[in-house]
């Protein structure tokens, strides 16, 4: 099945440093998730977003869905140290059915 | 409190055996969903369902099986034909209950698949 770009793959970062990370998408979607996994748990939904250019935030969290519907990013500010864990991008293709298509991730380190 | 329950957190496998993996919802979720996710990969659907007693082929279906009997559980088996069974797997589930768009996906906390 077709997967979204999620870039970067991993990031290693100082505390409070901002975060930034992206997903572009070949197809136009009408929904963009951002969800983060902690190691051997489930993903837990941060953001949810429904409306080309919407923005929205979430705490230190910031997400926008892209003008184009095709891509879409999240940012994190101040980091500090809970925020290490895997970061998922998803989206839902228009005209299709509810299946929702993930990213692979972009793994956040904070270095001491 | 509301969410998904997975069940077992670990669960061991022996060669040629069938093993069923539990996933309950109490949020009054139409769709329910089964994803497996391998180290350093994303998430591949599995199964999913969208009403009960129906159920629908996700990316990566060879060598499992659902059902869907109820609304509120969605048990995933793994059969002995699926050859390389070891991995994380995640239900979801997602509806129109609590005002919820029902593109948003919920996840539960995972079930480790090992194989001895």
């Amino acid at each position: 099945g077709q997967q979204l770009n999620q870039s970067p793959q991993s990031m290693f970062i100082q505390e409070g440093e901002d975060v930034s990370m992206n997903c572009t998408s070949s197809s136009i979607f009408n929904t963009w998730l951002w969800y983060k996994q902690d190691p051997g748990e489930g993903p837990v939904l941060l953001i949810a977003l429904y409306k080309a250019g919407e923005l929205t935030s979430n705490g230190r969290l910031t997400a926008q869905f892209g003008i184009t519907r095709k891509d879409s990013f999240l940012n994190i500010s101040a980091s500090i140290p809970s925020d290490v864990g895997i970061y998922f991008c998803a989206g839902r293709y228009m005209n299709r059915d509810d299946k929702i298509i993930f990213g692979k991730g972009t793994r956040l380190h904070i270095l001491p | 409190d509301g969410g998904i329950t997975q069940s077992p957190k670990y669960l061991f496998r022996k060669e040629g055996q069938n093993v069923t993996l539990s996933c309950e919802q109490n949020l009054n979720h139409d769709a329910m969903y089964w994803y497996r996710q391998d180290p350093g990969q994303g998430l591949r659907l599995i199964y999913y369902s969208q009403i009960v007693n129906d159920f629908q082929k996700g990316d990566i279906a060879e060598g499992y099986s659902v059902s869907r009997e109820k609304k509120e559980s969605f048990p995933l088996t793994v059969t002995s034909a699926q050859k390389n069974p070891t991995a994380f797997y995640l239900c979801a589930s997602s509806g129109l209950a609590g005002g919820s768009p029902q593109e948003t996906q919920y996840f539960g906390p995972g079930t480790r698949l090992l194989v001895l």
